[in-house]
């Protein structure tokens, strides 16, 4: 089956640093891929997407790029501010049989950023 | 504003009790979704429906039932089968096609007294 994994936290940064939180993931074919974040006592948000080998999804300063041969989605950010504290996850969808599936997520990663 | 909204925010159940989550959107979507999330755990998918009158289960409906009379409407009920059901539980949609993302509401949390 499907399974996606994500590296654990929390993980905590000062601000102003390079954010790299690690996603992998294991599909029978050829999954879409998202970032959702989720803020304290609320549901989650989509941050970015990509559908395909290659594709850069950005969005609020974060990228992620779908990397088939690693089956990788690494999520990135040049610069953190403390709002970007929330915990963060990375999903994928994939459908055998046509139509809309649930998604496939990891455990989730909680980012702390220190003034 | 189109969204997904579910009620109540906050729930309390009595052992042996049936509880019933409302999940409403005015997105259009066909497809709608119930997760279970778990401290450490990320999230599960409890239920999902595809289309009014047909839903399918998840990786883990034990002790949940849900209905789909209306496209817009995807209750949840946790029954007292459920023997562990203090969670946040999250409601999702999206379009009939694979593979799109899905939009959530923000959640209820239910506790046992």
């Amino acid at each position: 089956g499907n399974s996606v994994t994500q590296m654990e936290g929390p993980v905590t940064l000062s601000e102003e640093a390079f954010l790299t939180i690690n996603c992998t993931y294991t599909a029978t074919g050829y999954p879409s891929l998202f970032w959702y974040v989720q803020y304290p006592g609320e549901g989650l948000q989509l941050l970015l997407k990509a559908t395909k080998a290659d594709d850069k999804g950005s969005n609020k300063g974060f990228e992620a790029t779908y990397r088939k041969e690693t089956t990788s989605f690494h999520l990135e950010k040049g610069s953190v501010q403390v709002s970007d504290s929330a915990v963060y996850f990375c999903a994928l969808s994939e459908s055998g049989g046509g139509g809309a599936d649930g998604l496939t997520f990891g455990k989730g990663t909680h980012l702390i950023i220190q003034p | 504003d189109g969204g997904i909204t579910q009620s109540p925010k906050y729930l309390f159940r009595k052992e042996g009790q049936n509880v019933t989550l409302s999940c409403e959107q005015n997105l259009n979507h066909d497809a709608m979704y119930w997760y279970r999330q778990d401290p450490g755990q990320g999230l599960r998918l409890i239920y999902y429906s595809q289309i009014v009158n047909d839903f399918q289960k998840g990786d883990i409906a034990e002790g949940y039932s849900v209905s789909r009379e209306k496209k817009e409407s995807f209750p949840l009920t946790v029954t007292s089968a459920q023997k562990n059901p203090t969670a946040f539980y999250l409601c999702a949609s999206s379009g009939f096609v694979s593979r799109q993302p899905q939009h959530f509401g923000d959640g209820t949390r239910l506790s046992i007294l």
